[in-house]
């Protein structure tokens, strides 16, 4: 079975950072392009990062680029997102996704991690 | 960027019915095309990809259809589970990779 678990959540003032893992179980993870999908409260999904499988390719929604960096470790089957400079519109609940070899859709969704600035 | 509307933000339908969900590209993203299903306090859930290919383990009662900007998803007979919120995606044209805003079904 598929697994996807985020960790490092929590709280942090505006300006701070916070530091995203994903663990990732049930497939080999190395193969596998990764990307962060957030959901603000009460708001829709938005695309965060993008991340291939060997780790060349990195791309990054506008709101974004150049506060946060997505990372991967395939030796540890972990995914990153190290969030600096934090704002307060970056509060949201952050997904990490597996993303399938036939398109760059989401085909297995972690539970989340609540990050909120405040 | 491409940008995804969803219509209607809300769709109020009884248990049993059809709903009909639409979609609507700014630009033409071919059929690179995913509809997800999120319930209260879940992850989302990938029930379509290219437009109409049902997702590993989605029931036969969901079905998308469309093309280029326009694009629909039908759940044939809803069932208690159905009501939620669905969202589209495109990954045609990216980076941005962009949603719709959400279609929320509710009983009716």
């Amino acid at each position: 079975e598929v697994q996807l678990v985020e960790s490092g959540g929590g709280s942090v003032q505006p300006g701070g950072s916070l530091r995203l893992s994903c663990a990732g179980s049930g497939f080999t993870f190395s193969s596998y392009e990764m990307s962060w999908v957030r959901q603000a409260p009460g708001k829709g999904l938005e695309w965060v990062a993008y991340i291939s499988s060997s780790g060349s390719t990195i791309e990054y929604a506008d709101a974004v680029q150049g506060r946060f960096t997505i990372s991967r470790d395939s030796a540890k089957n972990s995914l990153f997102l190290q969030m600096n400079s934090l704002r307060a519109e970056d509060t949201a609940v952050y997904f990490c996704a597996r993303v399938p070899a036939t398109g760059t859709f989401v085909d297995n969704w972690g539970q989340g991690a609540l990050v909120t600035v405040s | 960027e491409v940008v995804m509307t969803q219509s209607p933000v809300t769709l109020s339908v009884s248990p049993g019915e059809r709903a009909t969900l639409s979609c609507r590209a700014s630009q033409s993203v071919s059929s690179h095309l995913a509809w997800y299903q999120q319930r209260p306090g879940q992850a989302p859930r990938l029930l379509i990809h290219g437009a109409s290919t049902r997702a590993t383990g989605i029931p036969a009662r969901f079905s998308g259809s469309g093309s280029g900007t326009e694009f629909t998803l039908t759940i044939s007979s809803l069932q208690s589970e159905d009501f939620a919120v669905y969202y589209c995606q495109q990954y045609y044209n990216w980076p941005p990779i962009t949603f719709g805003g959400g279609t929320t079904v509710v009983i009716k």
